[in-house]
């Protein structure tokens, strides 16, 4: 059974700083890894999704990478700013999912002026 | 486009009334996924709907939850009789495809409070 594992759970850096999310998954066989972003009080923004195929995707100052044989993900967050203060979650296709999304419980990052 | 559009934002009710959440989805999108996210459980997926019809009800925690979706553009939640542990945010999500592909939209969430 796939599972998704994120870390930190939280994570408090100042302003400037360059930052890294981690996301690992137990089983390798995926369609695509996704990374969402949460706003406290609203919905799911997606951010960027990495296809099974791909090492790599970047947006702006935002750039996930994917290595499928370790079953990690990460998310760089470059030059951090208070805006980016969110909760980040990740989130696998499985290929033997019945076409549901497996989801990290998130990481709640602040960015300190 | 609005995005996914989501209807009450915030219900309190008492245990034991209906309560009928409510969802448009995106104009065009063939996949609409309805979830439940609580503090101690994550993000859950009820239910999704393809071309209208459930495919996939096994996050559906009893029978009090059913949902419909009568067209491409409206879909419902409703919860008969409420109780407390329903207490969560519920999502509605929409995608033009769901295998592999694309990702999902979601909506504001509906903030349900059952007392």
């Amino acid at each position: 059974k796939q599972e998704v594992t994120q870390i930190p759970a939280a994570l408090s850096v100042p302003e400037g700083e360059n930052l890294v999310l981690n996301c690992s998954f137990t089983d390798s066989a995926i369609y695509n890894l996704q990374w969402f972003r949460q706003d406290p009080g609203k919905g799911l923004t997606s951010l960027l999704l990495i296809q099974s195929s791909q090492r790599e995707q970047t947006s702006g100052r935002l750039n996930a990478s994917l290595d499928k044989s370790s079953g990690r993900s990460t998310l760089y967050i470059a030059a951090s700013q208070p805006g980016d203060s969110a909760t980040y979650l990740c989130a696998v296709y499985p290929m033997d999912s019945n076409y549901q999304l497996i989801w990290g419980a998130g990481t709640k990052l602040i960015i300190k002026p | 486009d609005a995005g996914v559009i989501q209807s009450p934002r915030h219900e309190v009710t008492e245990m034991g009334q209906e309560v009928t959440l409510r969802c448009k989805p995106i104009s065009g999108h063939d996949y609409l996924f309805w979830y439940r996210q609580t503090m101690m459980r994550g993000l859950e997926l009820l239910i999704y709907f393809n071309n209208n019809v459930p495919i996939d009800d096994s996050g559906m925690p009893e029978d009090r939850f059913s949902a419909k979706m009568p067209n491409a553009s409206f879909s419902t939640l409703k919860i008969q009789p409420s109780e407390p542990r329903d207490s969560a945010v519920y999502f509605c999500a929409s995608s033009y495809t769901s295998i592999g592909g694309e990702t999902q939209y979601f909506g504001p969430g509906t903030r349900l409070l059952v007392l």
